[in-house]
């Protein structure tokens, strides 16, 4: 059974650009959830979708989106890039709620 | 949102020798979940708990659920080199949404 992954694992943009990426979740996995990883704030929510819908937010400046279509693939975006977005996105798919999540293995940002 | 107490922040011990670390919270979880992340890596679940009072062990790994399910402890017995790496714990509450919080990690060094 495939597990999560995300693409690309790695991408270098510019300060003002904007950067989609991509995350499939395990076969079967309805929810994914996004998470900025930084060295000094540790795991930070970004958003979770359910079956297409946006279910929990958390609290990342709207230059920060996703969506998750009918095969659960997601993506995220973000738009405007700012030095501080550098980062190590992760996403984590599960069945549904209260679930055992599994984690991708991530996109490296960098903005320069 | 609020995140996990997760302790000690990093832990620097001999192979062979045994480790505990913790995550509080003032609020009640309904699963506790720890991962093991490698450098550039995304995290991999080890150990997921679904009861309060629940011990479960995978190898040379054991971690509990707290009573007060405001809490979770991991242990590694007899630690190796290859278990190097950051410890998270993970909470989640099923309120109307999925939400799941994390501490901020330890750090172990294991000495040949």
């Amino acid at each position: 059974k495939a597990g999560v992954t995300q693409t690309p694992r790695y991408l270098i943009k510019t300060r003002g650009q904007q950067v989609t990426l991509s995350c499939s979740p395990i076969s079967g996995h309805r929810s994914v959830s996004w998470y900025q990883q930084t060295p000094g704030q540790g795991l930070q929510f970004l958003f979770e979708y359910f079956s297409e819908t946006q279910r929990n937010k958390g609290n990342f400046p709207g230059r920060f989106s996703g969506r998750q279509f009918s095969n659960s693939r997601s993506e995220m975006n973000v738009s405007t890039l700012e030095l501080g977005d550098s980062a190590l996105y992760l996403c984590a798919s599960q069945t549904g709620s209260d679930t055992e999540a599994f984690f991708g293995q991530g996109t490296r940002l960098t903005v320069v | 949102g609020q995140q996990l107490n997760q302790s000690p922040q990093s832990m620097f011990i001999q192979e062979g020798e045994d480790v505990s670390m913790n995550c509080t919270s003032s609020s009640i979880f309904n699963t506790w979940l720890w991962y093991k992340q490698d450098p550039g890596e995304g995290p991999v679940l080890l150990i997921a708990l679904y009861k309060a009072g629940e011990l479960t062990s995978n190898g040379r790994l054991t971690a509990q659920f707290g009573i007060t399910r405001k809490d979770s402890f991991l242990n590694i017995s007899a630690s190796i080199p290859s278990d190097v790496g950051i410890y998270f714990c993970a909470g989640q509450r099923l309120l109307n949404n999925n939400d799941m919080r994390f501490g901020a990690g330890t750090r172990l060094t294991v000495k040949p």
